[in-house]
């Protein structure tokens, strides 16, 4: 069965940091977004992502963070200094068409620790 | 601002017997709904949607209500067992939208 596949599964990095988290959403999916999740809170819109192009964000996502689809097959969200609130499971998130109306499946996700 | 909740954080339940959890969202313009489950270091796993023009829907095991007038959403969950043991959270979007979670539920289930 199909599935979005994420790397790392944890990523520890030092205030102030670069980091890139990468995705490799459903082969067919047109639609791709980023989702996350501070311990025991619940789970957040970050970006969504279609024909090359963010189609809608959402406050958290700031001038701090991007989205690129390098290739054919990676999807990647990088936060260029991070900050200690970024810490949080970020999940990405693949669907056929767009999301509402159409199921998202959603990665393992990558666990940030910033320190 | 719009928002969706949950009224029970956690539920505890013998096995075998029905669970369900609920959901109040407060923007009347979303028309699609889902519940995921998402287990301990995982992502959340579709279970079930519906969408407005429905009222309920069903699945394995798992049946959907939807009431519009009182904005409200359910998941019910027939002859509960272990591995139903998760936190599960509603979501809803108005139309080709983000989705917006709800802030979950845990169940647990007593074997």
């Amino acid at each position: 069965e199909p599935e979005v596949t994420q790397t790392p599964s944890h990523q520890v990095t030092q205030m102030g940091q670069e980091v890139i988290l990468r995705c490799v959403p459903i082969s067919n999916h047109l639609y791709f977004y980023w989702y996350r999740q501070i311990l025991g809170q619940k789970v957040e819109f970050l970006v969504s992502f279609y024909n090359n192009e963010i189609s809608e964000k959402s406050e958290i996502f700031d001038d701090q963070f991007s989205v690129e689809r390098p290739d054919g097959s990676n999807f990647t969200l990088k936060i260029r200094s991070t900050k200690l609130e970024d810490s949080a499971m970020y999940f990405c998130a693949s669907s056929l068409l767009a999301g509402g109306l159409n199921e998202q499946f959603f990665g393992p996700g990558t666990r940030l620790t910033v320190l | 601002g719009e928002s969706v909740g949950l009224h029970l954080p956690t539920l505890s339940v013998q096995e075998g017997d029905n669970s369900i959890i609920n959901c109040a969202y407060s923007n009347s313009a979303s028309d699609y709904f889902i519940w995921y489950k998402q287990e301990s270091g995982k992502g959340p796993q579709f279970i079930i949607d519906i969408r407005s023009n429905m009222d309920k829907r069903q699945g394995q095991r798992v049946t959907v209500l939807l009431n519009k007038t009182v904005k409200h959403l359910s998941l019910q969950i027939a002859a509960t067992q272990p591995g139903d043991s998760a936190v599960y959270f509603c979501a809803e979007t108005p139309g080709r939208r983000a989705l917006t979670f709800g802030s979950g539920t845990r169940l647990q289930v007593q074997p």
